[in-house]
């Protein structure tokens, strides 16, 4: 079983479509999180999500948003896709009390906009 | 802000032989966590080990132990007896502890490549 799932793993569209990915956790986490990893294979948060709150990086574009249907899933959709969005993307989760706090992580979605 | 520095962008090691990946950090924060993870050629994200700043000893798991110099902040990785599927990235990351401060500061990665 799959800790945390993402899905599609790749994703290509064109620019100005809208598009969304999904990620599902079975491990009990409250806390969810999405990063992205540009070419250079840096990694860099955009969101924190737990049932309390949500955390957002600034220089996240607000074409950007997480929706949480439920503790298990938080999706990315991303509106009016832009080349410089092309990366991949990770989705992670993490029991927010323990205070290792150590996230795991999804496989990714590399996403290419043409 | 938190910061975390790789120097290294790639290393060589032969197998079998031990290696030790660098990592140093900053932060004013008190407490606070630090996590290596590797990522393989395929792109998963693998946790590796964890080092909280209170603790007394350094991690180890397996064939991964953490260096831990708090008064040099650094927090080495240490990889024993490479192995040839041990070539990947590897991350250094950080997150300070206490509520609203969740997420991981990562380095930009040490690429590891371990030769027959």
């Amino acid at each position: 079983d799959t800790a945390v799932s993402q899905t599609p793993k790749y994703l290509v569209t064109q620019m100005g479509n809208d598009k969304s990915i999904k990620c599902e956790q079975n491990l009990g986490h409250d806390t969810m999180y999405w990063y992205k990893q540009d070419s250079k294979k840096f990694l860099k948060i955009m969101f924190s999500y737990n049932n309390k709150e949500l955390i957002i990086n600034e220089t996240v574009p607000n074409r950007f948003s997480p929706k949480s249907p439920d503790k298990a899933h938080l999706n990315l959709h991303i509106n009016s896709l832009e080349l410089g969005d092309s990366a991949v993307y990770f989705c992670a989760s993490s029991p927010t009390e323990a205070e290792e706090n150590i996230q795991y992580f999804g496989a990714g979605t590399r996403l290419s906009v043409l | 802000a938190q910061k975390i520095t790789q120097t290294q962008p790639g290393m060589f090691v032969q197998e079998k032989e031990a290696v030790t990946l660098d990592c140093t950090y900053d932060t004013s924060d008190p407490s606070y966590g630090l996590f290596w993870y590797k990522q393989p050629s395929s792109g998963e994200m693998i946790f590796l080990i964890y080092q909280g700043s209170y603790d007394q000893q350094n991690a180890t798991e397996g064939r991964y132990s953490l260096n831990f110099q708090k008064a040099r902040k650094s927090a080495n990785l240490v990889i024993s007896a490479s192995q040839l599927g041990d070539s990947a990235m590897y991350f250094c990351a950080m997150r300070a502890h206490g509520a609203g401060s969740y997420q991981l500061t990562f380095g930009k990665g040490t690429k590891l490549s371990v030769i027959p």
